[in-house]
C-alpha cells in the first residue's frame, strides 16, 4: 500500500526559530504530485504549495520553503523565522493513483506546530 | 475568489438518524470528493465522483453511505444510520481534473453523532 509518513507528531519552536517537518511517502507511481495543507484550530485545510514529481528543485514563497528529493521519496518543509501564527498541524499529501482508475490524496498523519512566542 | 463550500458547518445528530451534508462545489470543476476526519486524526479519503458516478471508494465508504450530485451544483453524502464512531469533521472538495490539481477544499462539516 502506499503510505505517507510523517515522523514528527508534534514539535515545539520559540518564536522566529526555523523549524522543518519531514515527509516521507511511499508511491510505485513515477509521476505524482505532492501537497502540504495547514490545518489552524480552526479546522479548515489550507493549500500550501503543489509540486510534481518532475521538478526537483526546491521552491521557495516568502518564509516558506520546500525540499523535494525524488531519489529518498521525501518532500520536506521548511518555515523560516517562525511566527504564532503559524501554529497549526501541517499534513503531506501525495496525490496519487489508486490503481483502480482515479487519482487521491493520501494524507500523512500531521505534524503539530505550536510556536511559542 | 472561487470557493468550495459546505453546509451546514457544524451538525448534531442522534445515533441511528439518517444525515445529509451539503456542498457546492467550485462551478467549472468535474471531479468531486469526500474526505473525512475523525479528530486528532488524519484525513483520509471516502469516495471521489465523476461524471455522475462514483470513480473510487475506500473500505470506509460502505453501505451507509451514498453521494449524489442531485441538481448540477450540489454534491451531497449522505449517511443513512449514523453510529458515534460517524463522528468527524468531513470535508468536500473538487478540482477541475482528474491527479495533479489541488482539490479545493470546504471548510468542513464537524459532524456530531450522540
Amino acid at each position: 500500500a502506499q503510505k505517507v509518513t510523517q515522523a514528527q507528531t508534534e514539535i515545539s519552536v520559540v518564536e522566529k526559530e526555523d523549524v522543518t517537518l519531514d515527509c516521507v511517502y511511499e508511491t510505485r507511481d513515477t509521476t505524482y504530485y505532492l501537497f502540504w495543507y495547514k490545518q489552524p484550530p480552526s479546522g479548515e485545510l489550507v493549500f500550501l504549495i503543489r509540486r510534481n514529481s518532475f521538478d526537483e528543485q526546491n521552491e521557495i514563497s516568502g518564509r516558506y520553503s520546500w525540499n523535494f528529493q525524488k531519489s529518498t521519496s521525501s518532500f520536506n518543509f521548511t518555515i523560516t523565522a517562525s511566527q504564532v501564527v503559524d501554529s497549526a498541524v501541517y499534513f503531506c499529501a501525495p496525490d496519487l493513483y489508486s490503481g483502480a482508475g482515479s487519482y487521491q490524496l493520501t494524507f500523512g498523519k500531521g505534524t503539530k506546530l505550536s510556536v511559542i512566542p | 475568489e472561487p470557493e468550495v463550500t459546505q453546509t451546514p458547518s457544524h451538525q448534531v445528530t442522534q445515533m441511528g438518524q439518517e444525515v445529509i451534508l451539503r456542498c457546492v462545489p467550485i462551478s467549472n470543476h468535474l471531479y468531486f470528493y469526500w474526505y473525512r476526519q475523525i479528530l486528532g486524526q488524519k484525513v483520509e479519503f471516502l469516495v471521489s465522483f465523476y461524471n455522475n458516478e462514483i470513480s473510487e471508494k475506500s473500505e470506509i465508504f460502505d453501505d451507509q453511505f451514498s453521494v449524489e450530485r442531485p441538481d448540477g451544483s450540489n454534491f451531497t453524502l449522505k449517511i443513512r444510520s449514523t453510529k458515534l464512531e460517524d463522528s468527524a469533521m468531513y470535508f468536500c472538495a473538487s478540482g477541475p481534473r482528474q491527479g495533479g490539481t489541488e482539490a479545493f477544499f470546504g471548510q468542513g462539516t464537524r459532524l456530531t453523532v450522540v
